[in-house]
């Protein structure tokens, strides 16, 4: 399995700030997700993240707002910019099993908070 | 990506009792996957069904896809306060896709003690 990890944890931005999200995986895989999940809702697919790529983003998200990084096959970077309240939420990075499995792995996330 | 409604959104229940939640799709699906997600932590992969009419069991849980490939099922036997959380279903997008989920809504499974 994979392990993920998520930096930070949480945070408490204000409003019109700019908030970067690295997610940190313990093995090199092709593709990367970034989930968003608002209060109390499902989980929504904001882009996939690729090495050596633009990242394809999902209707309703665009990359001026949610900007992705993909440096290398173990590490990426989403960035919430320009925050209002709306965008609030908890951001998951996502990647798929390796080995001919085909689950999902989760990272732990990342609870945002904008004032 | 393909769209799926869950029920019910809530379901109270009584340790040792049963619970299921079912998850339907007007279009047919190439897989169905499940996960758990506990108050406060993420997703947690369970199953994934592809075949027409497949039923997979873990332990307690029982896992159904149609015979049309347009609903699934989990049931629940004899639940537990460990069973507490919410249960998603979510097709996989396949080929290039692979990896995409489209979660349905969630039902949020409480057990009394």
């Amino acid at each position: 399995s994979a392990v993920i990890s998520q930096k930070p944890s949480r945070d408490i931005c204000q409003r019109g700030t700019s908030l970067t999200i690295q997610c940190q995986v313990d093995s090199q895989v092709t593709m990367m997700f970034w989930y968003r999940q608002q209060p109390g809702q499902s989980l929504t697919l904001i882009a996939t993240a690729n090495q050596g790529s633009e990242a394809t983003y999902e209707s309703g998200f665009v990359i001026d707002k949610f900007p992705i990084s993909r440096p290398n096959l173990t590490f990426s970077t989403l960035t919430v910019s320009n925050m209002s309240p709306e965008d609030s939420s908890i951001y998951l990075c996502s990647v798929t099993a390796t080995g001919g499995r085909y689950e999902q792995y989760f990272g732990p996330g990342t609870r945002l908070t904008v004032t | 990506g393909q769209q799926v409604m869950q029920i019910p959104q809530y379901q109270h229940v009584q340790e040792g009792e049963d619970f299921t939640t079912y998850c339907n799709s007007s279009t047919t699906l190439s897989n169905i996957q499940w996960y758990k997600q506990r108050p406060g932590g993420h997703p947690v992969f369970l199953i994934q069904l592809v075949k027409s009419g497949e039923v997979k069991k873990q332990k307690r849980l029982t896992f159904q896809f149609g015979e049309a490939k347009k609903n699934s099922s989990l049931h629940i036997t004899a639940t537990q306060t460990t069973d507490v959380g919410t249960y998603f279903c979510a097709p996989n997008a396949g080929g290039t896709s692979y990896g995409k989920l489209t979660f349905g809504q969630g039902t949020i499974l409480t057990v009394h003690p």
